[in-house]
């Protein structure tokens, strides 16, 4: 079976601090890809990276970096030098070849950057 | 704008009425799946189809439900008499290729059942 662990219920930073959401995944499945998406208050979830499990490497995009473990099975997702504007909730998410790539997301991470 | 959308966005209904919502994709997107997801909790699949076949059910999806994509472009999700248990935002999203590509998502529709 698959499942995503996202154990962070809430976390609250003051603007310009770093912040990891922390995911944790299972999957028996030797192909897999893993997603972080944003949900703001509007409500639309908005995509923020795919990752394939072929692929270890870890990225940074301007304040956001993610790194991926293996080992660890462990997708986290950073927040440099946090705004306001990064308070969402956060989703991970796995999508694997067993079952058609259907997408199981975590309960998400609320992040509240206060001012 | 050529983003998912999601009609109506908002609906109220009483316990025991027939719903419908409709979504409709991105162009040229041949999958489309929907969601749902209660406060709190991560988006739940309901079903998806490529193109106009539809390939998976979660058991989550009741007798109550039904989703039809007809012409390959947009799709409904039909509830039969609703329960205030349906009370949810329900997502559509949809992506292009065959295997995990990234899903967009719609700005959902919140359902009330009273």
């Amino acid at each position: 079976a698959q499942k995503v662990t996202q154990a962070q219920t809430e976390i609250s930073v003051v603007e310009k601090e770093d912040v990891t959401l922390d995911c944790v995944y299972e999957t028996r499945d030797t192909t897999y890809y893993l997603f972080w998406y944003k949900q703001p208050p509007s409500g639309e979830l908005v995509f923020l990276i795919r990752r394939n499990s072929f692929d270890e490497q870890n990225e940074i995009s301007g304040r956001y970096s993610w790194n991926f473990q293996k080992s660890t099975s462990s997708f986290n997702f950073t927040i440099t030098a946090s705004q306001v504007v990064d308070s969402a909730v956060y989703f991970c998410a796995l999508s694997g070849n067993t079952g058609g790539f259907k997408t199981i997301f975590g309960a998400g991470t609320r992040l509240f950057v206060k001012a | 704008d050529t983003g998912v959308s999601q009609n109506p966005r908002h609906k109220i209904t009483k316990r025991g009425q027939n719903v419908t919502f409709r979504c409709d994709p991105i162009s040229e997107h041949n999958r489309l799946y929907w969601y749902r997801q209660t406060l709190g909790q991560g988006p739940e699949f309901l079903t998806y189809f490529q193109n106009e076949a539809q390939l998976e059910k979660s058991r989550l999806l009741s007798d109550r439900f039904s989703a039809e994509r007809p012409k390959g472009s947009f799709s409904t999700l039909e509830i039969q008499r609703t329960e205030q248990g349906d009370s949810a935002m329900y997502l559509c999203a949809s992506s292009l290729g065959t295997v995990a590509e990234t899903q967009y998502f719609g700005p959902g529709t919140r359902l009330l059942v009273l």
